[in-house]
């Protein structure tokens, strides 16, 4: 089975540009996450998608981040413009379930973003 | 916002020796996950144990769970080298949409 696929890798931009990630999840996987993990911390959740519909995105910067997930299927992740303070890994994750009873999440390998 | 806090922050064992990672956590859970992330990869799931469990074991790993006193405890017993990495909590709360909220982790190294 295939796993969570990420892309790019990794990302260096200028602070005010634009970036764009894309996240492809394991197939027949309901939920998408996208969690954003700063150097030393823990990842935070931003949004969470069940199918194409939103569930949280509490902790989404709305002024600056929009994330999709067009057909249920794969999600892009967009900041526009990037702040110095967005340089993090972003990690995208995948579960079967609804994602309400907290099922195991299944995560890609992530996009570094540096942002100069 | 953090929900689990991890003891210690670091840890540096040989390898064969057991590694102990605690977690503490604020509200009620669901259920409480551990994972590893190693240098430069994606965090991988080891364990779930849910609210009205107080010990699982995978291969190597032990888990145990103290609601009352709403912590946790990660085991690794003989350790290798190839354990090295960041261990990090994560808890789905009684009533959310099941979203993980992960603590700072502690970071294992295993020494040869």
């Amino acid at each position: 089975e295939a796993g969570v696929a990420q892309s790019p890798r990794y990302k260096i931009i200028e602070k005010r540009q634009s970036v764009a990630f894309w996240c492809n999840p394991i197939s027949g996987h309901a939920t998408l996450y996208w969690y954003q993990q700063i150097l030393g911390q823990g990842p935070k959740l931003l949004i969470q998608f069940q199918n194409n519909g939103v569930v949280d995105d509490s902790q989404l910067p709305k002024d600056r981040f929009s994330a999709e997930r067009l057909k249920g299927v794969d999600s892009t992740l967009k900041i526009q413009p990037a702040k110095l303070e967005d340089s993090a890994v972003y990690l995208c994750a995948s579960s079967k379930d609804s994602g309400v009873s907290g099922d195991t999440q299944y995560f890609g390998p992530g996009t570094r973003l540096t942002v100069l | 916002s953090q929900q689990g806090e991890e003891d210690p922050q670091a840890l540096s064992i040989q390898e064969g020796e057991n590694a102990t990672m605690n977690c503490s956590y604020k509200t009620s859970i669901n259920n409480l996950q551990w994972y590893r992330q190693n240098s430069g990869r994606g965090l991988v799931h080891l364990i779930l144990i849910r609210s009205n469990e107080r010990e699982k074991h995978s291969g190597r790993l032990r888990v145990t769970l103290d609601t009352s006193k709403k912590s946790s405890s990660l085991l690794i017993t003989a350790s290798r080298a190839a354990d090295t990495a960041s261990y990090f909590c994560a808890t789905v709360r009684s009533s959310n949409t099941g979203k993980l909220i992960f603590g700072q982790g502690t970071t294992l190294q295993v020494k040869p």
